[in-house]
């Protein structure tokens, strides 16, 4: 099928890390996405990792990647009330970005 | 801020009215896309334009009409919505090719009366 899973919720306080976990099912995607979801707003690119990378790290964002277990996860150290969002990941399939459900980040101060 | 531009921000229609959302981005992208959106839930894919061809039609209704008239523009035309259609109607782009990231912009929140 063309299921990409995510948790729905998941609450933190501020200045602790974030792990928001997707799981896949194609398993000849070349790259795999993360996008934010801000109120009101359109999806802003995140990060994105390349099927043959285990890791990346970006600044505050941390992806990985297991292939064999087809999971995908996003770390946010040190999070703020800011990172407060949607977070949706993606894979591309046959030209097409399939998206989860999006889990929702909520920033307790 | 967002390289891909979309207007209005905010449109109301009644469901005899005809009006389009707009769409343009200067990054030199050849693929653009419409996606909808309901409230918390993924965007759904409804066409795909490369090099300013329809290439994906996911099964749209034809109420819904875009056009690709240039490579930095989109738009889509929406003619007798159904309240709905109600949803965000967010533009993306990309470079042409399978793994491209997609660029989105902030959307056109369309509310059908």
């Amino acid at each position: 099928g063309e299921d990409v899973e995510q948790s729905l919720f998941l609450s933190v306080r501020e200045g602790d890390s974030s792990v928001i976990n997707c799981t896949y099912t194609d398993s000849s995607s070349t790259y795999l996405y993360w996008y934010k979801q801000e109120p009101g707003a359109g999806l802003q690119l995140l990060t994105y990792i390349f099927s043959n990378m285990d890791m990346k790290q970006d600044q505050r964002l941390t992806v990985l990647l297991n292939k064999k277990d087809k999971h995908l996860s996003l770390r946010i150290a040190d999070t703020q009330t800011g990172d407060s969002a949607i977070y949706f990941c993606a894979e591309s399939m046959g030209g097409k970005l399939i998206f989860g459900q999006g889990t929702e980040l909520s920033v307790k101060p | 801020d967002t390289e891909v531009t979309q207007t209005p921000k905010h449109l109301v229609m009644g469901m005899t009215n005809k009006k389009s959302l707009k769409c343009e981005q200067h990054m030199g992208h050849r693929a653009m896309y419409w996606y909808k959106q309901k409230a918390k839930k993924p965007p759904e894919l409804m066409f795909v334009y490369s090099y300013e061809k329809l290439s994906i039609n996911e099964s749209v209704p034809s109420r819904f009409s875009p056009e690709c008239p240039n490579s930095s523009l989109l738009n889509l035309h929406l003619h007798a919505l159904q309240p709905e259609d109600s949803a965000l109607y967010l533009c993306a782009s990309s470079q042409e090719g399978r793994v491209s990231p997609l660029h989105f912009g902030n959307g056109t929140r369309l509310t059908v009366t």
